[in-house]
């Protein structure tokens, strides 16, 4: 079964500053789709950024990126120039690319994102 | 327009008794499920439907009945409700099964209280 491990349950950052959030996970898979979610107090999950594991480049959107180490089973998102409207749980997810088989998405525990002023 | 919608947000109620959680989406989606997050803010699947049709079911006491009455709507039944089920329960839809239709939408949860 995969898993998803984040180590961070919280981390810090100063507003406009970057900070880096980690994210491993275990399969024996090739094909499969890595996720950041994110859920402000509103606990809405928003879909932050997604990424193929058969794509080498890594997704960027805005501000955010992410640091994909398919060999490390690594995949690590940064946010840069981080805004008071970023302070949320970020959890990292995994879903499996097999089309004919289960669909759900594995999460880490999160990290909550503190951005102080 | 609300892209994945769930009723009621908030649900506080009696040990034992039995309740519904409803969720809609408009996305024209095929796929649809239910997660638990717990008090620890811990996230797992519980339910997947695709068209109607059950295709994950997850290690869930058999209290949880979801049902799917078309594939736009996803209702979870929960009957004597216990006090270990007080969380939030999160629906969510993906277009289909085939490799860019992947990404899950969520609804904003329902906060289930059991007292």
């Amino acid at each position: 079964a995969q898993t998803v491990t984040q180590s961070q349950p919280e981390m810090s950052v100063q507003e406009a500053e970057t900070v880096t959030l980690s994210c491993t996970y275990d399969t024996s898979e090739s094909d499969y789709y890595l996720f950041w979610y994110k859920q402000p107090p509103s606990r809405q999950m928003i879909l932050v950024i997604r990424q193929e594991a058969y794509k080498q480049q890594n997704a960027t959107e805005n501000r955010f990126s992410v640091n994909f180490q398919k060999a490390a089973k690594s995949f690590s998102l940064k946010i840069s120039d981080s805004q008071l409207g970023d302070a949320a749980m970020y959890f990292c997810a995994y879903r499996s690319g097999i089309i004919q088989g289960a669909q759900k998405l594995v999460f880490g525990q999160g990290t909550r994102l503190t951005i102080n002023p | 327009d609300t892209a994945v919608s769930q009723t009621p947000k908030y649900l506080v109620t009696q040990m034992g008794n039995d309740k519904s959680i409803k969720c809609e989406q408009n996305l024209g989606h095929d796929t649809m499920y239910w997660y638990k997050q717990d008090s620890k803010k811990f996230l797992k699947i519980m339910f997947s439907y695709n068209n109607k049709e059950l295709i994950i079911n997850e290690t869930v006491p058999n209290r949880f009945s979801p049902k799917s009455p078309d594939k736009a709507h996803l209702n979870l039944h929960i009957n004597s409700l216990e006090l270990g089920d007080s969380a939030v329960y999160f629906c969510a839809s993906s277009q289909g099964r085939q490799r860019t239709q992947e990404t899950q939408y969520f609804g904003p949860g329902t906060r289930l209280l059991v007292l």
